[in-house]
């Protein structure tokens, strides 16, 4: 069982839609949760980074930990083609390495 | 403030050759990491350096895969000989330090296809 499972998709929705993103792992240690989007053949860039459970809003997007359930989303309002990109949760124990899903790609159509 | 820098963006060899990445961090950066993402996967930590020196490179497959981090700022990546399952885009990523979650910045990457 990989430590960390997310969806890889690809899942495709209208402009405007509210995308829901998921990631689940089996490692009760980690404490550092974080979303990274990635652009075709670029690099991934931080979005959001929460600590512990609870959520946590910027903008159009909402970062939700569930340690009980051990599971994490990732909500995007009102979704552009521009937000088309791969999606990777990632997690740390804290002092740990970055633990990575394998992303979910994201196709936002106008 | 520059990024993460990569070179080169783009390399095709043929198994048993060999190959090297460039990375230069952030300035000011301490910590540098290089990551392997397969495709239809996320990134693998290859190596961590806290400015000369390796905090973790347990999965490194050190038989054939080398970094080093001269001066604790640019660092270099190399595989030899080069298999066919190294295809893959490696990333170079740097942080201000080495705490308990401090932000990852990534480079573009190189992608490395192996023939």
């Amino acid at each position: 069982q990989k430590e960390v499972e997310q969806d890889p998709g690809p899942l495709s929705v209208p402009e405007g839609a509210i995308v829901s993103l998921n990631c689940t792992y089996s490692n009760s240690a980690f404490q550092y949760f974080m979303w990274y989007r990635q652009y075709s053949r670029k690099g991934p860039e931080l979005l959001m980074y929460t600590y512990s459970s609870g959520n946590k809003e910027d903008g159009r997007f909402t970062a939700q930990v569930d340690k009980s359930s051990k599971y994490i989303s990732l909500f995007i309002r009102d979704s552009q083609p521009s937000d088309s990109a791969t999606y990777l949760c990632a997690m740390s124990a804290g002092f740990q390495k970055l633990v990575f899903g394998t992303g979910t790609r994201l196709l936002v159509s106008p | 403030e520059a990024g993460v820098a990569q070179s080169p963006r783009y390399k095709i060899i043929e198994k048993r050759q060999s190959v090297a990445f460039w990375c230069n961090p952030i300035s000011g950066h301490a910590t540098l990491y290089w990551y392997q993402q397969i495709l239809g996967q996320g990134p693998k930590l290859l190596i961590q350096f806290q400015n000369n020196g390796v905090v973790d490179d347990s999965q490194l497959p050190k038989d054939r895969f080398s970094a080093e981090r001269l001066k604790g700022v640019d660092s270099t990546l190399k595989i030899q000989p080069a298999k066919l399952e190294d295809s893959a885009v490696y990333l170079c990523a740097s942080s201000l330090a080495s705490g308990p979650y401090n932000e990852q910045f990534f480079g573009p990457g190189t992608r490395l296809t192996v023939l």
